[in-house]
């Protein structure tokens, strides 16, 4: 079946450090592949996402790209900030009604 | 636009109290979604609506959860009787089939069960 595995956490970094999530997915069919934010007592608000092999997705300084040759999805960002502390979920969709999620994967930035 | 509306946003109850949980989804979304969240099991799907049509309850944990959707603008999640075990984080979440199915979540209903 569908499936979606991203980097255990936590990753912890510094300031203006750079950024990389891990995603990898299997599914069936062309799926459309999404990354979700999730900050402290709030719920998951979409950060990213891209619908076809090959696009990029992009939002506030984080960006993705479409692998399809190696089923990847991965986050990144140039420069980390302390306010992107966050849980990140990697996920997909494949039609029907129901997206796949991640396990999540807990970001820490240290000032 | 307002966004989906959880409510209430905490709920402190006893074990074996009925708990009902709320949720009004995006005006013109036709598709809901309940998840849990907890530390041990993380996300899990619970059960999920199109056109006020439950399709998929395999996510609900036993025979003491129970969903409705009404009409299109309310849905309720009800735990008969709760357990202590029940304790997380629910979320609703609702989508406008058709677009790609982003899903927009709603702040959560935080329950704990003493």
């Amino acid at each position: 079946g569908d499936s979606v595995t991203q980097m255990e956490g936590p990753v912890t970094l510094s300031e203006e450090a750079f950024l990389t999530i891990n995603c990898t997915y299997t599914a069936t069919g062309y799926p459309s592949l999404f990354w979700y934010v999730q900050y402290p007592g709030e719920g998951l608000q979409l950060l990213l996402k891209a619908t076809k092999a090959d696009d990029k997705g992009s939002n506030k300084g984080f960006e993705a790209t479409y692998r399809k040759e190696t089923t990847s999805f991965h986050l990144e960002k140039g420069s980390v900030q302390v306010s992107d502390s966050a849980v990140y979920f990697c996920a997909l969709y494949t039609g029907g009604f129901k997206t796949i999620f991640g396990a999540g994967t807990r970001l820490f930035v240290k000032a | 636009d307002a966004g989906v509306i959880q409510s209430p946003r905490h709920e402190v109850t006893e074990m074996g109290q009925e708990v009902t949980l709320r949720c009004k989804p995006i005006s013109g979304h036709n598709s809901l979604f309940w998840y849990r969240q907890t530390m041990m099991r993380g996300l899990e799907l619970l059960i999920y609506f199109n056109n006020n049509v439950p399709i998929d309850d395999s996510g609900m944990p036993e025979d003491r959860f129970s969903a409705k959707m009404p009409n299109a603008s309310f849905s309720t999640l009800k735990i008969q009787p709760s357990e202590p075990r029940d304790s997380a984080v629910y979320f609703c979440a609702s989508s406008r089939q058709g677009t790609g199915e982003t899903q927009y979540f709603g702040p959560g209903t935080r329950l704990l069960v003493l």
